[in-house]
């Protein structure tokens, strides 16, 4: 069973336009959320994290928001860049020790 | 360079074969994962290490095997049991203290025919 939904397979943004990407899971003992980014025949990067305490956390063009009530994140890339044309990966921890569950992923395509 | 390495890169098995894919780092991470990739499945974790000559089953460990007798490497064999093992494997490692920031490795594409 999924514990980590993302239920967009694909998007597609204009660049310099805003890149939001969702994150829903099911298991309230999760406590730490991170997103990674992902290129063709490449593992994945880490991008950005946030635990369980926090609601928001920035780093650079990347945004995390957490809504522990509605068990929901998001990622937010503003502005967007060609660049950033990737598959993203949700992902979350606190149940089973330091294995991470992962989403299935959100292809992000980024147009000039 | 820190990292971790995987090898091979594109591995090719007969239907029945037993393959053993590498996973090497040199973080001084304690923590090791193995997690298969498929397309519209995401990640799935196989197996997982937070101790040399300690591992736990995943979701998906039916037909692989691993071991871990030295902190820097954690095999991973895909066993003939294994009813469809094509697919993309994936590496990662983590300092066990600290959760988030998996170090992940470049892949092996196995392919079985």
């Amino acid at each position: 069973d999924q514990q980590v939904k993302q239920n967009s397979p694909s998007l597609s943004v204009q660049e310099g336009r805003i890149s939001i990407l969702n994150c829903d899971y099911t298991n309230s003992m999760f406590d730490y959320f991170l997103w990674y980014k992902k290129y063709p025949a490449e593992g994945p990067t880490f991008l950005i994290s946030i635990s369980s305490i926090k609601d928001k956390n920035e780093d650079g063009r990347f945004t995390v928001f957490l809504n522990k009530s509605a068990k929901h994140l998001s990622l937010h890339i503003v502005p967007s860049q060609p660049g950033d044309s990737a598959v993203y990966f949700c992902a979350a921890s606190g149940d089973s020790g330091y294995a991470l569950n992962f989403g299935k992923g959100t292809s992000l395509l980024v147009t000039p | 360079d820190g990292g971790i390495t995987q090898s091979p890169k594109y591995l090719f098995r007969k239907e029945g074969q037993n393959v053993t894919l590498s996973c090497e780092q040199n973080l001084n991470h304690d923590a090791m994962y193995w997690y298969r990739q498929d397309p519209g499945q995401g990640l799935r974790l196989i197996y997982y290490s937070q101790i040399v000559n300690d591992f736990q089953k995943g979701d998906i460990a039916e037909g692989y095997s691993v071991s871990r007798e030295k902190k820097e490497s954690f095999p991973l064999t895909v066993t003939s049991a294994q009813k469809n093992p094509t697919a993309f494997y994936l590496c990662a490692s983590s300092v066990a203290a600290t959760i988030g920031g998996y170090t992940f490795g470049s892949g092996t594409r196995l392919t079985v025919v």
